[in-house]
C-alpha cells in the first residue's frame, strides 16, 4: 500500500524566516495531498491541500509545491510567526478513500 | 460547523481488558475513521467506514473491532489491552469521496497498566 515519508522530525526556525517540510510518497496514482497542523494539547486540523493537477497552491502565508515525477510534495511557511509552532502532518490520499500520514514534524518558531 | 465528540477522553485499563471507545459526529459524514497517534510514528489508520453500513480494515486491524452503529456514531474496541501500552486514538470524518478535508476529534488517551 501507499508509504508516505515525512523528511524532517524537528524543525527550529527563527521568527520571519521560513520553514519548509518535505514529504515522499510510493503511489503514483495519488492525486491529493492535504497537510495537518496539530497545536500542543488538541487535535489535528486542516491547514492546505494540493491536488495533482497542479504543482504550485499558496494561501496566504502557506506554500505547497508537488512534484509527480519525483513522488515528493513540501510545505512552505514563510515569515513564520510562534503561533506556527506545532506540529505538522502530510497525508497522501490512497485508494479506497484512505488517508495515509506522514510522521509528523514538530516546528518550533523561536524569537 | 459541527462536531467531533470522543468518549472518554481519558482511558486507564488493565491488561487483557476488553476497551471500547465511542465517537459522534454532527456533520452528517457519510465516512468515518478511527487512527493510532503514537509519538514520532504519524498516524495509522485502524479502521473507517466509508457509508453507514461498510466497514474497512485499516493498516493496523488487528487486535481491534469497529462497529458503525449509525451514520452518525463509529466505536472502536480493543479487544485485549496490552500492558504498557499507551496512545492517542483518534476519530475523524469526512463526506464521502477521496479529495475531501477530513475532520477530527480530540483524540482519547489510552494507558494500560
Amino acid at each position: 500500500g501507499e508509504k508516505v515519508e515525512q523528511h524532517e522530525s524537528t524543525l527550529s526556525v527563527r521568527e520571519g524566516d521560513s520553514a519548509v517540510i518535505n514529504c515522499t510518497y510510493t503511489d503514483t496514482a495519488s492525486s491529493y495531498f492535504p497537510w495537518y497542523k496539530q497545536e500542543a494539547g488538541k487535535s489535528l486540523h486542516f491547514v492546505i491541500d494540493i491536488r495533482s493537477n497542479v504543482d504550485r497552491k499558496q494561501s496566504q502565508r502557506l506554500i505547497v509545491l508537488l512534484d509527480k515525477k519525483a513522488k515528493r510534495f513540501s510545505l512552505h511557511i514563510t515569515a513564520t510567526q510562534p503561533e506556527d509552532s506545532a506540529i505538522y502532518f502530510c497525508a497522501v490520499a490512497s485508494s479506497g478513500q484512505k488517508l495515509v500520514f506522514g510522521q509528523g514534524t514538530i516546528l518550533k518558531v523561536y524569537l | 460547523g459541527g462536531i467531533i465528540t470522543q468518549t472518554p477522553k481519558f482511558l486507564i485499563g488493565q491488561e487483557g481488558q476488553k476497551l471500547t471507545l465511542k465517537c459522534q459526529q454532527n456533520f452528517n459524514h457519510d465516512t468515518m475513521y478511527w487512527y493510532r497517534q503514537d509519538s514520532g510514528k504519524g498516524l495509522r489508520l485502524i479502521y473507517y467506514s466509508i457509508t453507514e453500513n461498510d466497514l474497512q480494515k485499516g493498516d493496523l486491524s488487528e487486535g481491534y473491532d469497529a462497529s458503525r452503529e449509525k451514520k452518525s456514531s463509529f466505536s472502536l474496541t480493543v479487544t485485549s489491552a496490552q500492558k504498557n501500552e499507551m496512545a492517542v486514538f483518534l476519530c475523524a470524518s469526512s463526506i464521502w469521496g477521496t479529495n475531501t478535508e477530513v475532520f477530527f476529534g480530540k483524540g482519547t488517551r489510552l494507558t494500560v497498566v
